[in-house]
């Protein structure tokens, strides 16, 4: 079946620039996961969702950092005002639902802000 | 930072040979689960233990972890080439997840 799907896989801004990242997660999967990951580093976590809420928006960096998810299916993240230190990948992932179960993670949207 | 330690940064062994690898993180969870992450394949999921569990096998894999010491740790038997990747614990807890920094395994041929 399908798994996880993000879009653009690559995008390059220029600094001051919004740009939205997308992801379909896994049909059916409640619980969808926003990360970023710099190079060579682990993963940052930066937001969940449960369903279409987000209880919990304290891993977002700054203000400039949004995310949504709609009809508990695509999310989007959205960085207004890019700055040079927001390049990185951003990894989306789902699973079944919150708690004791294995993350599902789509390719990744590799963000370069010049 | 809130990220967890994987122990070694980086280890090269030959195939055949079996890895180990460590993680320790700092907060109650109520799972471990570890990740491979190469270029071809991306991130995967490898095992998840909860956090009443001691030990648990997959495969050539076997995880085993102690909460009171707030470590992890995995093994790889009888390596392969395919093996080669960075390898992540992440520990959830009340929903959210904490990466570790990963270690990175080659697996010379």
């Amino acid at each position: 079946g399908a798994g996880v799907s993000q879009s653009p896989s690559n995008k390059v801004t220029e600094k001051g620039k919004d740009v939205e990242l997308r992801c379909d997660p896994i049909s059916g999967h409640t619980a969808l996961y926003w990360y970023r990951q710099r190079l060579g580093q682990g993963l940052e976590f930066l937001i969940y969702f449960q369903g279409n809420s987000a209880p919990d928006k304290s891993g977002l960096p700054s203000d400039r950092f949004s995310a949504e998810r709609t009809g508990e299916s695509v999310s989007t993240l959205t960085i207004q005002r890019t700055q040079q230190e927001d390049s990185a990948v951003y990894l989306c992932a789902s699973s079944f639902s919150t708690g004791s179960y294995e993350q599902y993670f789509g390719p990744g949207t590799r963000l370069t802000v010049t | 930072s809130q990220q967890g330690e994987e122990d070694p940064q980086a280890l090269s062994i030959q195939e055949g040979e079996n890895a180990t690898m460590n993680c320790s993180y700092k907060t109650s969870i109520n799972n471990l689960q570890w990740y491979r992450q190469n270029s071809g394949r991306g991130l995967v999921h490898l095992i998840l233990i909860r956090s009443n569990e001691r030990e648990k096998h997959s495969g050539r894999l076997r995880v085993t972890l102690d909460t009171s010491k707030k470590s992890s740790s995995l093994l790889i038997t009888a390596s392969r080439a395919a093996d080669t990747a960075s390898y992540f614990c992440a520990t959830e807890g009340t929903y959210k997840y904490i990466f570790g920094t990963g270690t990175r395994l080659k697996v010379l041929a």
